[in-house]
């Protein structure tokens, strides 16, 4: 069975100091991870996936395969990055089967 | 392009009412999917599809019923409301190119209340 952990309900951070959002998944295969944003009042949206190694938004993540890992991270908070962050695991099997974590909300204090 | 939309809405229902919940996506993708997002417990399968005519269970199916009779379109019912099933509703789609799934496009939900 496949298995995604965030353990931080809530992550306050003060504008200007790193970010790092944990996510763990269980999964025997080779995973497609993905990191969705949910900004207020907003519908979810993809933010990056593991497979395009690109940086959005000055977030990147990297994934740890030894470790089953996935966290996101940005050098520097912005006020704007206040939102609700979901990891995704995606695995095949007849049709793409998502499971999402419980989520992230960060706040940025200004 | 609209992408994926949903009505409707907002919608308050009374224990037992039925409703239908539609979502329609104009990207010619072949998967659509239906969750209920809740405090704490993030995204939650109802049902999915990977093409016309077929549906299948999520993980949280009992309650709900599908129909996706055109590509397009896919419906959720709920034929005996109950509390419980107070949430939030989003739809998404997706399509395979290759051997990579994509991202899921999501709809902009539908908040239900069950009174």
């Amino acid at each position: 069975a496949q298995r995604v952990t965030q353990p931080e309900k809530l992550l306050s951070v003060f504008k200007g100091a790193p970010v790092e959002l944990k996510c763990n998944y269980s999964y025997s295969g080779s995973p497609e991870l993905f990191w969705y944003v949910q900004y207020s009042r907003q519908r979810l949206q993809l933010l990056l996936r593991h497979i395009s190694r690109e940086s959005i938004k000055g977030f990147t993540a990297d994934l740890n395969k030894g470790e089953t890992s996935f966290h996101l991270k940005k050098p520097f908070a912005q006020e704007e990055d206040s939102a609700m962050y979901y990891c995704a695991l995606s695995s095949s099997g007849g049709y793409q089967k998502v499971t999402f974590g419980t989520g992230t909300k960060l706040q940025v204090i200004p | 392009n609209a992408g994926v939309t949903q009505t409707p809405k907002f919608r308050v229902l009374k224990t037992g009412q039925s409703m239908t919940l539609l979502c329609a996506q104009d990207m010619n993708h072949e998967y659509m999917y239906w969750y209920r997002q809740d405090p704490g417990m993030g995204l939650r399968l109802i049902h999915y599809s990977v093409g016309e005519g077929t549906t299948a269970k999520g993980e949280v199916p009992d309650g709900y019923n599908v129909s996706r009779l055109k590509k397009q379109n896919f419906l959720l019912g709920l034929e005996s409301a109950a509390p419980s099933q107070t949430s939030v509703y989003f739809c998404a789609s997706s399509y395979l190119s290759g051997s990579y799934y994509n991202e899921q496009f999501f709809g902009p939900g539908t908040r239900l209340t069950v009174l």
